[in-house]
């Protein structure tokens, strides 16, 4: 099983500061097969990353994703108040798929 | 616009078994995989199984086998997973979620998640 570590556990900023979050995989993932969501309160995840830097659709274009075998990360340009939140990363190719324990963005 | 509905919140015994509903609508039901995740209160989730609805295969989360059925109705598009002999540590919120025809896919649209306690 591949294990996700996120890091750090959380992240306070002030909205527009920029901010990368960091997943790091126990072994090599292949590129089309990691993803991030977010996840706000008491609602479902939502996808905003796949195959390591592709947008989801109606996703904003300040967030980006890039990364290779065992390190990927999520940027967020200028953040929004909206975009406080905690982010997961996935791989969606091993058996079974592993999410990362998340990174939780918080304002400053 | 696609939308998964999920049954509401349930409660069982330890030993018991539940099952929960996902009703699709928006999209072509068998053009599309069905996954379900699950997250214990403030964890991290655990991919739990898929459904291919175009050909009827599974595929479960091993440490699930043998206590975790994934089964769809295409008559009215709705998913269904039964989890049996509860234990406390499967208190969690249930989410289902479109994935593809394969397991090896991102998940694009989720339900609004269905809270399961399980408690004595």
């Amino acid at each position: 099983e591949t294990v996700l570590t996120q890091s750090p556990g959380t992240l306070s900023l002030s909205p527009g500061d920029a901010v990368t979050l960091s997943c790091r995989a126990s072994q090599a993932v292949n590129t089309n097969y990691l993803a991030w969501y977010q996840q706000k309160p008491g609602q479902a995840p939502r996808l905003l990353i796949y195959e390591t830097s592709t947008r989801a659709t109606g996703v904003p274009d300040r967030f980006s994703g890039s990364g290779s075998g065992t390190d990927f990360t999520l940027t967020i340009s200028r953040p929004e108040p909206e975009d406080f939140a905690v982010y997961y990363c996935q791989q969606y190719l091993g058996s079974p798929p592993t999410f990362g324990g998340g990174t939780k963005v918080e304002i400053k | 616009q696609v939308q998964l509905v999920q049954s509401g919140p349930e409660v069982r015994k330890p030993g018991a078994s539940v099952k929960v509903s996902c009703k699709t609508s928006g999209y072509t039901f068998n053009n599309y995989g069905i996954t379900w995740v699950r997250q214990a209160p403030g964890q991290g989730f655990e991919w739990m199984g898929w459904f291919g609805t175009h050909n009827g295969n599974t595929h479960y989360a091993q440490r699930l086998q043998g206590r975790v059925t994934m089964t769809t109705d295409t008559s009215t598009s709705t998913a269904y997973m039964e989890l049996a002999s509860l234990r406390s540590d499967d208190t969690a919120i249930y989410y289902c979620a479109r994935g593809c025809r394969t397991t090896w896919c991102p998940l694009d649209y989720w339900g609004q998640g269905t809270l399961v306690t399980v408690a004595s």
